[in-house]
């Protein structure tokens, strides 16, 4: 049982490059989250998904979009990256849909120059 | 008003202290509330929830204060491997979504 897993680990990107941040999670949870931390700001909330088959925007959605492949799978795909989007992005899933305790992956770290 | 307000600390304290942290929200209609743990370097885990009578885990102790909209964390005979950030969380009522504190940072001396 691997909980959530996130590939890559790291990631440099130049501006206006393209990339996809990949999430599996293997507990059978309903909902799915992506989040950035950035030094002093805390987690901000980009994208969630409460159910197969449905996204939401959260927090801080430009730039980015995402894709709920299945009830395991949600990915998160930066089409034009910009060196604002320089930072730790952690990928989450919680059993039931929405507020209730969420389990992270050990998180990607993106530069983009 | 922010939603989530940590003081960031840090807080220095010896082996075996007492240290408590305090959150205070903004959204009177929250119902989950959580203490997350984070190491340097990794994912936020999730480290206990908060009830409304309070509730106990070892040596830590979450305390919710629904009138004050306030929340505490109490450690207990603190051990080096606490050293870490402590996230405060509440869930956003009706939105179905958690905001998170920026954290406060524990370090235990020996």
């Amino acid at each position: 049982n691997a909980g959530v897993t996130q590939t890559p680990k790291f990631q440099v990107l130049k501006t206006g490059q393209s990339m996809t941040l990949q999430c599996a999670q293997d507990m059978n949870h309903n909902s799915m989250y992506w989040y950035r931390q950035d030094p002093g700001m805390g987690l901000r909330l980009i994208y969630y998904s409460a159910s197969e088959g449905t996204t939401d925007k959260g927090e801080v959605p430009n730039g980015y979009n995402v894709s709920r492949l299945n009830k395991r799978e949600f990915s998160l795909r930066l089409e034009s990256a910009a060196p604002s989007q320089t930072s730790v992005y952690f990928c989450a899933s919680s059993e039931v849909e929405g507020g209730y305790e969420q389990y992270f992956g050990p998180g990607t770290r993106l530069t983009v120059t | 008003r922010k939603e989530v307000e940590q003081d960031p600390g840090p807080f220095n304290v010896p082996e075996g202290a007492t240290v408590a942290f305090n959150c205070t929200y903004s959204n009177s209609a929250s119902q989950s509330f959580f203490w997350y743990r984070q190491d340097c370097r990794k994912e936020p885990k999730l480290l206990m929830s908060v009830y409304s009578s309070g509730n106990e885990d070892g040596r830590f102790t979450a305390q919710l204060n629904r009138a004050s909209q306030y929340i505490s964390l109490l450690i207990r005979d603190s051990k080096l491997s606490d050293s870490a950030t402590y996230l405060c969380v509440v869930e956003g009522a009706g939105s179905y979504q958690l905001t998170f504190g920026k954290g406060t940072k524990l370090s235990v001396i020996p």
